[in-house]
């Protein structure tokens, strides 16, 4: 089992260039997230989905769309990135939200 | 909103040491999940202790629960310098709700 996978593991944009962060899980979890850390901030929630076709905001939605059309991938978008959301990006997948949850090893991103 | 809310900030100790870290929570929780990063890598799940659970061992780490207090502690016995980590605490409520972390205690052992 691969786990959590991501890609890229880091990424440069310019402001206002759009992209996708790639998350996938062998693990036939229903439950993924995605998180977004900041040195000082701890992690903060950006979007979940407790299972196909299901996704809900977290803490820090704004400036981010996801998906969830199956159970093994669940994409982020960032749609006109900005310097603010430059930061490492987690995802995590498991059995429910109440769960342990396994983690990704996270994408870097800068936004010049 | 961050739920769980870790204290030391920052910790330094020697090896062969013990470390203690300690949570602090707000609401009532279903359970409280400890984790660990190293520099550069995504969290490792630790420990999880549900809320009518008092006390959980795992090698050599100890984690109590006091949900009277809304507070946990993770002790690390004998500690060692690949120990060298930031240690977060997530607290869980009910439901499908999701996890909410705290910012965590950076924890150096020196050799």
């Amino acid at each position: 089992n691969a786990g959590v996978t991501q890609t890229p593991k880091f990424q440069v944009l310019k402001t206002g260039q759009s992209m996708t962060l790639q998350c996938a899980q062998d693990m036939n979890h229903e439950y993924m997230s995605w998180y977004r850390q900041d040195p000082g901030m701890g992690l903060r929630l950006i979007h979940y989905s407790v299972g196909a076709g299901i996704t809900d905001q977290g803490e820090v939605p704004n400036g981010y769309n996801v998906s969830r059309s199956t159970t093994e991938d669940f994409p982020l978008r960032l749609l006109s990135a900005a310097p603010s959301q430059t930061s490492v990006y987690f995802c995590a997948s498991s059995v429910t939200g109440t769960e342990t949850q396994y983690f990704g090893p996270g994408t870097r991103l800068l936004v010049l | 909103s961050q739920q769980g809310e870790e204290d030391p900030q920052a910790l330094s100790i020697q090896e062969g040491e013990n470390a203690t870290m300690n949570c602090s929570y707000k609401t009532s929780i279903n359970n409280l999940q400890w984790y660990r990063q190293n520099s550069g890598r995504g969290l490792v799940h630790l420990i999880l202790i549900r809320s009518n659970e008092r006390e959980k061992h795992s090698g050599r780490l100890r984690v109590t629960l006091d949900t009277s207090k809304k507070s946990s502690s993770l002790l690390i016995t004998a500690s060692r310098a690949a120990d060298t980590a930031s240690y977060f605490c997530a607290t869980a409520q009910s439901g499908n709700t999701p996890l909410v972390f705290g910012k965590g205690t950076r924890l150096s052992v020196i050799a």
